[in-house]
């Protein structure tokens, strides 16, 4: 069964602070990584990552995928109290349009 | 608002009774897609449609649980018998999608802002 690790669990930093989320996965005839930004209700969409050592950057975040690794990060510099939220990790596969999440990482910044 | 919308926000319902959700995709997305949120978790996938079809559904979608789009737009999502195990976060996606193998992966999935249900 294809499944998505994400840690740590909850992480509290205090504004300015840079962090690292990861991900990994084990998802068979794998095809794209995706991160999500939940902070009420719906999941908002970060990054798409299909492709090794390509890092996509929006402002302060970042992500890139290490498919030797089955792993992904993402980096969030400069941290704001607007970035606490849970980030989801996501991966779907050839031949199978679900997306498998991971259970999420929660990010509080403290001010 | 041209994102995924979803009908109702909140339905609090008495156990044993049916339920019914309604999702509205974006417009030109051709596939649709229905995930349960529980606390503390991620998404766990349900169905999902391309088009009016309904391509694939998890073995977590007992018979209690049944899903449409008749027309390829709207989906609905009925619960029959609710049970107090149903209470969730119900969440509507939609994407762009093409082949199912070896083609360019989907758009990525967009997510309405959940129906949240509670049975007592």
């Amino acid at each position: 069964e294809d499944k998505v690790v994400q840690s740590p669990l909850s992480l509290v930093v205090h504004e300015g602070d840079t962090v690292t989320l990861n991900c990994s996965y084990e998802v068979t005839n794998f095809r794209s990584l995706l991160w999500y930004k939940q902070e009420k209700k719906a999941p908002t969409f970060l990054f798409m990552l299909t492709s090794s050592g390509i890092e996509k950057k929006s402002g302060r975040l970042s992500s890139i995928l290490d498919k030797k690794e089955l792993s992904s990060i993402l980096n969030i510099t400069a941290t704001q109290t607007g970035d606490s939220a849970i980030y989801l990790c996501a991966a779907d596969a050839f031949g199978n349009e679900k997306l498998t999440f991971g259970t999420g990482t929660r990010l509080t910044i403290i001010p | 608002d041209t994102g995924v919308s979803q009908d109702p926000r909140h339905k609090i319902t008495k156990r044993g009774q049916n339920v019914t959700f309604r999702c509205d995709p974006i417009s030109e997305h051709n596939r649709l897609y229905w995930y349960r949120q529980t606390l503390g978790q991620g998404p766990e996938f349900l169905t999902y449609f391309q088009n009016e079809a309904q391509l694939e559904k998890s073995r977590l979608l007992s018979d209690r649980f049944s899903a449409e789009r008749p027309k390829g737009s709207f989906s609905t999502l009925e619960i029959q018998r609710t049970e107090q195990g149903d209470s969730a976060m119900y969440l509507c996606a939609s994407s762009l999608g093409w082949g199912p193998i070896l083609t360019p992966p989907n758009t990525e999935a967009f997510f309405g802002q959940g129906t949240r249900l509670t049975v007592v």
